[in-house]
């Protein structure tokens, strides 16, 4: 089955700082991939659709010049957490699907986020 | 976005036997898609079975199946002989072009 990869799988860094996260399609090409946020034993938030060449649909409540996105190619998109606090400490997890085939998501093995 | 109900948060089920968890949806779509998803505590989600709105028969995958009732809008999942492995959060998604996920219910197995 498609497989889709994300770097890093964990990451500390200091408050004010700003960390990438790479979400991959590794053996499909993904026009469209979403990324999610999760808090502790709760359900995933969708944060924002990546878009391979345009910009990032946001949802409500989520401050794109915080989180920024980049759909450079159509296998990769990065989110990027800008000067992060510690309240931006979450797991990320990125989802992606195969053109043309309908409805099936794949999601990465996400990223836990520690802001210190 | 849909709405999608898991009413369960937490749910305690003995080694061998079997479990369902329910979950509803609310879209207006006549094509959508059902998923089941499981989330060990290592994070990672793990596929277990889709239903597609036009799908004649309920989807099975192994021990995993899919009481799908469209007209009452429902696709509860039935794990059968769970597992101690089986432990996690499951999560019932639906897709009309974004994901729209439950809340959760937290699977504990006893041995």
């Amino acid at each position: 089955g498609a497989v889709v990869s994300q770097h890093p799988s964990r990451v500390i860094c200091k408050s004010g700082t700003s960390v990438k996260i790479e979400c991959r399609s590794l053996d499909f090409q993904a026009t469209t991939m979403f990324w999610y946020r999760q808090f502790p034993k709760q359900s995933l938030m969708l944060m924002a659709t990546s878009n391979e060449g345009s910009k990032a649909t946001y949802e409500q409540g989520v401050e794109k010049d915080k989180f920024l996105i980049n759909h450079a190619s159509l296998t990769l998109s990065t989110l990027t957490v800008t000067s992060a606090h510690p309240e931006d400490s979450s797991f990320y997890i990125c989802s992606a699907g195969e053109e043309g085939v309908a409805y099936e998501q794949y999601f990465g093995p996400g990223t836990r986020l520690t802001v210190t | 976005a849909q709405k999608i109900t898991q009413t369960q948060p937490g749910m305690f089920v003995q080694e061998k036997e079997a479990v369902t968890l329910d979950c509803t949806y609310d879209t207006s779509d006549p094509s959508y898609g059902l998923f089941w998803y499981k989330q060990p505590s290592s994070g990672e989600m793990i596929f277990l079975i889709y239903q597609g709105s036009y799908d004649q028969q309920n989807a099975t995958e192994g021990r995993y199946s899919l009481n799908f009732q469209k007209a009452r809008k429902s696709a509860n999942l039935v794990i059968s002989a769970s597992q101690l492995g089986d432990s996690a959060m499951y999560f019932c998604i639906a897709t009309d072009y974004k994901l729209s996920f439950g809340a959760g219910t937290t699977v504990t197995v006893r041995a």
